[in-house]
């Protein structure tokens, strides 16, 4: 079975400061796809950025990137220039490469920005 | 267009009654899923349907049963309540997954319907 592991509850980052959430994995697949999820009070699921595991090259987004560490299954999400509207819950997931196969989410990460 | 839609938003039962949620998507997405997301927990997969008709157990699907009758509309339904389902449903679609991944493995989440059962 696959699992994600956020080790961080809370988190909290300075206005236009740069923050780092982690995302450890596990799993026996060799090709396969890594999410970060934002959910603001709305509670809706918002798609931050997405990770090929067969790309060597981290994924960018504007302000936001990753730091993908295959050997290490290791899937740590960078926001730059924190704003006040980052706040959230933030979720990584994993998603098998293959027909018929789900997300697996973390336990979310809660990112306070401080004005 | 409206992306992922679900009713209702909120919603009180009592332990024992019975009630559907409507997921409906105009995205002509293939796949839908449904997950509960519980306090301190991320998001798990109850049931999920890879086409008109198909559906599939996921992680949790103990105590719900969907049915997938058209390709836009994706039903959960709760036969007889447990305090133990009270929790936030997320309705999801997306396209099947292609050989080479790309835009067409993203999840489109509906907005969550909050249950409550006393």
């Amino acid at each position: 079975a696959q699992t994600v592991t956020q080790s961080q509850p809370e988190m909290s980052v300075q206005e236009a400061e740069t923050v780092t959430l982690s995302c450890t994995y596990d799993t026996s697949e060799n090709n396969y796809y890594l999410f970060w999820y934002k959910q603001p009070p709305s509670r809706q699921m918002i798609l931050v950025i997405r990770q090929e595991a067969y790309k060597q090259q981290n994924a960018t987004e504007n302000r936001f990137s990753v730091n993908f560490q295959k050997a290490a299954k290791s899937f740590s999400l960078k926001i730059s220039d924190s704003q006040l509207g980052d706040t959230a819950m933030y979720f990584c997931a994993f998603m098998k490469h293959r027909v018929r196969d789900n997300l697996f989410f973390g336990t979310g990460t809660r990112l306070t920005v401080i004005p | 267009n409206a992306g992922v839609t679900q009713t209702p938003k909120f919603r009180v039962l009592k332990t024992g009654q019975s009630m559907t949620l409507l997921c409906a998507q105009d995205m002509n997405h293939e796949y839908m899923y449904w997950y509960r997301q519980d306090p301190g927990m991320g998001l798990r997969l109850i049931h999920y349907s890879v086409g008109e008709g198909t559906t599939a157990k996921g992680e949790v699907p103990d105590g719900y049963n969907v049915s997938r009758l058209k390709k836009q509309n994706f039903l959960l339904g709760l036969e007889s309540a447990a305090p133990s389902q009270t929790s936030v449903y997320f309705c999801a679609s997306s396209y099947p997954l292609t050989p080479f991944g790309g835009a067409h493995n993203e999840q489109f989440f509906g907005p969550g319907t909050r249950l409550t059962v006393l």
